[in-house]
């Protein structure tokens, strides 16, 4: 069966550090891979997402970037993180391209405060 | 911009009570529609997907469908304490990923 693994659990940063949060899926090829962010009293944002490897899409131009260096791994990443950057990041995978009927599976997710 | 809504509750019911989430959605070009359960601190889970009119059951949940009305429901029959969580309406758009309600919160009393 398909497993998604995300980590850290939680994270705290300053303002201005780094950010690289790693998404990983297991048991199947090819997958479409998303990142989320869920902020306090907001819906799901979709940030990114990848159809295949080097494959990115952005809906959301902020601070933000994502990489998918390998078929089941996606990244997000800042060079800066800003106090708006705090939330609860999601990445999911899906069996087929966005917009078709597949649902998404969802990670255990990051819980992010930038201080 | 294509919109998914849904009253943010809270939602109460006592314990055995008929739970009834709704949502409706902008784009009348979609397909496909999820009901999603979150628990506090947790992620999103899939509980039902729905792509044709009318209604589906899967246990004490039944999703409702009617695309001519952009609206989508979920009923939760015998509601129970552990059923408490924000339910999270989903629904496809064309080229893009799932586009999410911000959810209805359901606290289920005993």
């Amino acid at each position: 069966s398909q497993t998604i693994h995300q980590w850290p659990a939680t994270l705290v940063q300053p303002v201005g550090s780094p950010l690289s949060l790693e998404c990983t899926v297991e048991g199947t090829s090819n997958p479409n891979l998303y990142w989320y962010r869920q902020a306090a009293g907001r819906g799901l944002q979709l940030l990114f997402y990848s159809v295949g490897i080097g494959q990115i899409s952005s809906e959301v131009p902020q601070n933000l970037s994502a990489s998918r260096p390998q078929d089941r791994q996606f990244i997000l990443s800042s060079k800066k993180l800003l106090l708006s950057d705090s939330g609860f990041y999601l990445c999911a995978w899906s069996v087929d391209n966005p917009g078709s009927d597949s649902p998404l599976h969802f990670g255990n997710g990051t819980r992010l405060t930038v201080t | 911009q294509k919109e998914v809504e849904q009253n943010s509750g809270p939602l109460s019911v006592p314990e055995g009570a008929i739970a009834s989430l709704n949502c409706t959605y902008s784009d009348r070009g979609s397909q496909s529609f999820f009901w999603y359960r979150q628990y506090s601190g947790k992620s999103p889970e899939l509980i039902m997907s729905i792509y044709s009119n009318g209604d589906k059951e899967d246990g004490r949940f039944t999703a409702q469908l009617n695309k001519a009305s952009q609206y989508v429901s979920l009923l939760i029959r015998d509601s129970q304490p552990s059923d408490s969580a924000t339910y999270l309406c989903a629904v496809n758009q064309a080229g893009t990923a799932l586009i999410f309600g911000k959810g209805t919160t359901l606290s289920v009393s005993s």
